[in-house]
């Protein structure tokens, strides 16, 4: 079974550092990419970035280019998205997702369970 | 990049049918038939409906079918349930720099 399990859920200060994990398992790690979405408390779904854990490529959406860092660590099969000074502003669930497809024609599936982030001083 | 356009809140009868709209621009939905569609149920995570605009995975009721007409997309759920209570979401490819935008979201509200 295809499976992506993500780290417990975090209380951070404003300024603290956070690095969040995704595990996958049950396919090819390195062949497929991994997506992550932000959802802040009450909103809608927000594409964040995109890694390829074969050689780490790395895209950002414009909105968090610079706000957060995607990276890979493909000998353990997980991907991770961290911070280096949070703000309440991050306070937020937030789901990684494989990109199925190939080129243009992808989709997301399937999602990991999510990681409640909650930063207040 | 701006976010797809989908209605706030759908609602509709068990046994009815109902149909939520995704508007984008030439540049994503109108480009492409490349529209997913995500159901999230409340505090779950989302999952795949449709892909590619009208393809369903193994294991989705065949109640669910998605379209595309010009700079909108379409999710149907036909003979509505009590469990397709939830909040969809439809994606799109929107190009090169900006890669992919969710639309609004949709609360489909079963009476």
């Amino acid at each position: 079974e295809v499976q992506l399990v993500q780290s417990g859920a975090e209380v951070k200060k404003p300024g603290e550092s956070l690095k969040i994990s995704c595990k996958g398992s049950g396919y090819s790690f390195t062949s497929y990419w991994i997506g992550w979405v932000r959802q802040m408390p009450g909103k809608g779904l927000e594409w964040m970035g995109i890694i390829y854990p074969g050689d780490s490529d790395t895209r950002y959406s414009p909105s968090f280019q610079g706000q957060v860092t995607i990276s890979a660590d493909k000998s353990i099969s997980t991907a991770y998205l961290q911070w280096s000074s949070l703000k309440a502003s991050d306070t937020a669930m937030y789901y990684c997702a494989r990109r199925e497809g190939s080129g243009i024609w992808v989709w997301f599936d399937p999602w990991g369970q999510g990681t409640l982030v909650t930063v207040s001083s | 990049q701006s976010a797809l356009t989908q209605p706030a809140s759908v609602s509709g009868s068990p046994g009815q049918s109902i149909t939520i709209s995704c508007t984008g621009t030439s540049s994503d939905v109108g480009s492409y038939n490349l529209v997913s569609w995500y159901q999230q149920h409340p505090g779950k995570a989302p999952k795949l409906m449709i892909y590619e605009g009208s393809k369903r995975p193994s294991g989705v009721s065949n109640r669910f079918s998605g379209s595309k007409s010009g700079n909108t997309a379409s999710l149907t759920i036909s003979g509505l349930q009590a469990e397709d209570e939830a909040d969809y979401y439809c994606c799109s490819y929107a190009g090169s720099s900006t890669f992919y935008v969710f639309g609004t979201g949709t609360k489909v509200t079963v009476l």
